[in-house]
């Protein structure tokens, strides 16, 4: 079956501007997480959903960031009023029920750049 | 709060050395620990999990042991290749479904 999708995989924007990514987790997985990963650091945890449940938001950095997931499925994370220190790429990944046992697959990223 | 530390890198090693990267972590519950590995041009895919103290986790030659008196899941394989060059991501993941990350460590494998 398809791993998790992300689009675009390249974004550029200019700085003040909002930008919507996107992510496809693999079907029937009911935990998705968003992370941020910048230039020579580790993953930063962002959100995460699990099934209907409300999402663990505690990662996201400002309230320019938020999130959303469709019908269990699709998410998309929204960075309004970008700044230059939004940059970096930005990984969704899903796993089967979120348990702590459980293996997250990871989608190619979406590299964004803020000018 | 709950923590990875890993080595900082980059590692360089020769073509069939042995290789360790070393991993700690502090936790509050009893966490799953886990090796992903990102290689070039590639996204992050898991290479090995322990969901238990004293379990060993092993794939592609590689292997780690929960070892939760010394609060470590060390990565070692025995006999490095050109292929392992990438960078490895130790993360413990807990009941809170927060998943904590090491900052990465980059080896690099001279033929």
């Amino acid at each position: 079956g398809a791993g998790v999708s992300q689009s675009p995989s390249n974004k550029v924007t200019e700085k003040g501007k909002d930008v919507e990514l996107r992510c496809d987790p693999i079907s029937g997985h009911t935990a998705l997480y968003w992370y941020r990963q910048s230039l020579g650091q580790g993953l930063e945890f962002l959100i995460y959903f699990q099934g209907n449940s409300a999402p663990d938001k505690s990662g996201l950095p400002s309230d320019r960031f938020s999130a959303e997931r469709t019908g269990g499925s699709v998410s998309t994370l929204t960075i309004q009023r970008t700044q230059q220190e939004d940059s970096a790429v930005y990984l969704c990944a899903s796993s089967d029920s979120g348990w702590d046992t459980d293996t997250q697959y990871f989608g190619p990223g979406t590299r964004l750049t803020v000018l | 709060g709950d923590s990875v530390t890993q080595m900082e890198g980059p590692v360089t090693l020769s073509e069939e050395a042995f290789l360790t990267i070393n991993c700690t972590y502090t936790a509050t519950g009893y966490p799953s620990l886990f090796w992903y590995v990102q290689y070039p041009g590639e996204g992050l895919q898991l290479l090995l999990k322990a969901t238990k103290a004293d379990d060993k986790g092993s794939n592609k030659g590689f292997e780690a042991t929960y070892r939760k008196e010394t609060t470590s899941f060390h990565l070692e394989k025995g006999s490095v290749q050109v292929s392992d060059s990438a960078v490895y991501f130790c993360a413990l993941h807990t009941g809170g479904f927060k998943t904590i990350f090491g900052a990465g460590t980059r080896l690099f494998v001279k033929a």
